[in-house]
């Protein structure tokens, strides 16, 4: 089964400043599909990135990007110019490419709370 | 608009009593998602139903029961059989059978059981 790890319960970082939030991940498969979502205060899920293993470049989106170094199984977001509105709880999540019956969820890391500094 | 609903937001029960939790979607997505969220844990998923009339159990499926008659709605109820309730409860959607295709979320609902 795969696991999914993030180490830092919570991060901190000054408004424009960059931060980077951890994510290891466990698996035996080849292919599959990482993701970041973001949970702020009204706790609705909001998908921020998505990354295909099969791609060795990374995913970009704005001031969102990822570094995914898939031999280590390490799967970071990166977050430049950090915005007040970018404060919420962010999860990496990891999808297995088979969509057969019993790879169709998403595996879920326990979180990183951002807090972000006026 | 096109989205995901949930209701209630909040959701009140004493214990012993069954519950059910609505989600309801206007994407035309085929694949609709339970999961469950408790403080200081990830999203574990509970249901999740690819097609009308058909679902499958997830990680945490004892004490809870689904169904799919139409493709815009998959209710969720939560027995007196599952142990501890009270959480988070989010439904989520996939369009097709793509696998390149994320999931969308809804806004959740929190249910309280005393």
């Amino acid at each position: 089964a795969q696991t999914v790890t993030q180490s830092q319960p919570e991060m901190s970082v000054q408004e424009a400043e960059t931060v980077t939030l951890s994510c290891t991940y466990d698996t035996s498969e080849s292919d599959y599909y990482l993701f970041w979502y973001k949970q702020p205060p009204s706790r609705q899920m909001i998908l921020v990135i998505r990354q295909e293993a099969y791609k060795q470049q990374n995913a970009t989106e704005n001031r969102f990007s990822v570094n995914f170094q898939k031999a280590a199984k390490s799967f970071s977001l990166k977050i430049s110019d950090s915005q007040l509105g970018d404060a919420a709880m962010y999860f990496c999540a990891y999808r297995s490419v088979l969509s057969n019956f019993g790879n169709e969820k998403l595996t879920f890391g326990t979180g990183t709370r951002l807090t972000i500094i006026p | 608009d096109g989205g995901i609903t949930q209701s209630p937001k909040y959701l009140f029960r004493k214990e012993g009593q069954n519950v059910t939790l609505s989600c309801e979607q206007n994407l035309n997505h085929d694949a609709m998602y339970w999961y469950r969220q408790d403080p200081g844990q990830g999203l574990r998923l509970i249901y999740y139903s690819q097609i009308v009339n058909d679902f499958q159990k997830g990680d945490i499926a004892e004490g809870y029961s689904v169904s799919r008659e139409k493709k815009e709605s998959f209710p969720l109820t939560v027995t007196s059989a599952q142990k501890n309730p009270t959480a988070f409860y989010l439904c989520a959607t996939r369009r097709g059978q793509g696998t390149t295709y994320e999931q969308y979320f809804g806004p959740g609902t929190r249910l309280t059981v005393t």
